[in-house]
């Protein structure tokens, strides 16, 4: 079964630092990979996702993330945060079931702090 | 602009009241999900739809049930709402591939005391 893991609840940075946000994750087949961001009192909405065209995937609002097979990784980065980056960060993986449905499994989310 | 939108942003109930919440998406989206979010366990899967009447368990099902008689509604049903589903109640549409993305409602945050 899929699963995703997210190192740090909290982060914090200085604006204008490097953002890093660590997701590993667990598939026994090749994944689709997901970071959804959501800011306060609103749902999720979609940064980026990955479907094995590329292994670095740009999404919105200046954050990429690089997916890692040999690592079992699929950080997301954004070189100089901004305060408005402030918001809780989820990584999400999907599952397909034989029926051809499917469903995402989240990570426990991380919180970005951006301190001025 | 695709929307999802949920009946209600804030939601007060007494424990073992029936509560409704309901989701309704504009995209023609096959699945239709309902999620809960608690601080420190993200977002767990409650129930998901792919298709008109049909529904699937997902991970945290216990204590709740669905509707789904139209495709672009989704109702999550509390039989009897107890005070350990206090909780955020997410809502979300997807399309019919597993890479699709799937939109969110902005969620529906319920108390029951």
């Amino acid at each position: 079964a899929q699963s995703v893991t997210q190192l740090g609840s909290h982060v914090s940075v200085s604006e204008g630092a490097l953002v890093l946000l660590r997701c590993n994750y667990s598939s026994s087949v090749p994944p689709y990979l997901f970071w959804y961001v959501q800011y306060p009192n609103q749902g999720l909405q979609l940064l980026l996702k990955y479907t094995s065209a590329a292994t670095l995937v740009k999404g919105i609002n200046g954050f990429e993330a690089e997916f890692k097979k040999s690592e079992t990784s699929f950080h997301l980065t954004k070189p100089s945060a901004h305060m408005s980056d402030a918001a809780e960060y989820f990584c999400a993986v999907s599952q397909t079931f034989t029926s051809g449905t499917y469903k995402y499994i989240f990570g426990t989310g991380t919180r970005l702090k951006v301190l001025a | 602009d695709v929307k999802v939108t949920q009946s209600s942003r804030y939601l007060v109930k007494r424990t073992g009241e029936k509560v409704f919440l309901e989701c309704v998406q504009d995209m023609d989206h096959e699945n239709m999900f309902w999620y809960r979010q608690d601080p420190g366990l993200g977002l767990r899967l409650i129930y998901f739809s792919y298709d008109v009447k049909m529904k699937e368990k997902g991970d945290i099902p216990e204590g709740y049930s669905v509707s789904r008689e139209k495709k672009e509604r989704f109702s999550l049903i509390l039989e009897s709402a107890s005070t350990n589903q206090t909780s955020m109640y997410l809502c979300a549409s997807g399309g019919g591939r597993t890479y699709n993305e799937q939109f969110f409602g902005p969620g529906t945050r319920l108390t029951v005391l």
